[in-house]
């Protein structure tokens, strides 16, 4: 059974960086690939980077300067790190698995974790 | 590619049928899936490559189009359907549309 689930803080202060764990069970980091999309209240979600099976990574060009995504294989884990948060960068974030290999589409989303930016 | 959806907000009857538009910047190459958002949860995947079917979606779920726009088709709106659809491509990089909120009238 695939799942997902973010963990990491609430709260951040403006200016401060942002770490989150996505932990996954149920298949391996080194044969599917896992991104990270976050979602502010009430529009649309935004893909924000991407750990591929085989350890290489990908950022959407509007957080490349600010996010860093790695993994431990070991654990079966996913990091999130993104530097000089704002207030706009409050909102749900989610670690999500493509449906396959060949596929591009997000078919597992893990339960999102809340993160507002507030001091 | 940017991803425009219509309308943003979408009033319907049960038995309704609704279709919810979806247009890209740039040609999507039938790379689009649809998703469904309720209160609260993950979004769902309802649709991958433009028409094909999630297992266990219901039927009354289809999708179409080519090129730039396209659509997502509900036959017959049922109360559980109430919720915000998202258009989501992924022919060049990977980008969500701003979302239709589907409300019972």
């Amino acid at each position: 059974q695939v799942q997902l689930k973010e963990s990491g803080p609430g709260l951040v202060q403006p200016s401060e960086t942002l770490s989150l764990t996505c932990t996954v069970s149920g298949f391996s980091l080194t044969s599917y690939s896992v991104s990270w999309v976050r979602q502010p209240s009430g529009k649309g979600p935004e893909w924000m980077g991407r750990m591929w099976y085989d350890g290489d990574t990908a950022y959407n060009s509007a957080l490349k300067s600010r996010l860093s995504i790695s993994r431990d294989t070991s654990k079966n884990q996913v990091f999130l790190k993104m530097n000089s948060l704002q207030t706009d960068d409050t909102g749900t974030y989610y670690c999500t698995r493509d449906q396959s290999t060949a596929s591009d589409w997000f078919a597992y989303w893990g339960q999102g974790t809340l993160v507002t930016v507030s001091s | 590619i940017q991803l425009t959806q219509s309308p943003s907000l979408l009033s319907a009857s049960v038995g309704d049928r609704v279709t919810l538009s979806c247009k890209g910047s740039q040609n999507i190459n039938n790379y689009l899936a649809w998703y469904q958002q309720k209160l609260g949860e993950a979004p769902k995947l309802l649709i991958y490559n433009t028409n094909s079917l999630q297992t266990g979606i219901p039927s009354r779920f289809s999708g179409s189009g080519s090129g730039t726009d396209y659509t997502l088709t509900i036959s017959s709106l049922q109360p559980e359907d109430v919720a915000t659809y998202f258009c989501y491509q992924y022919n060049n990089g990977w980008t969500f549309g701003g979302g239709t909120k589907l409300e019972l009238k």
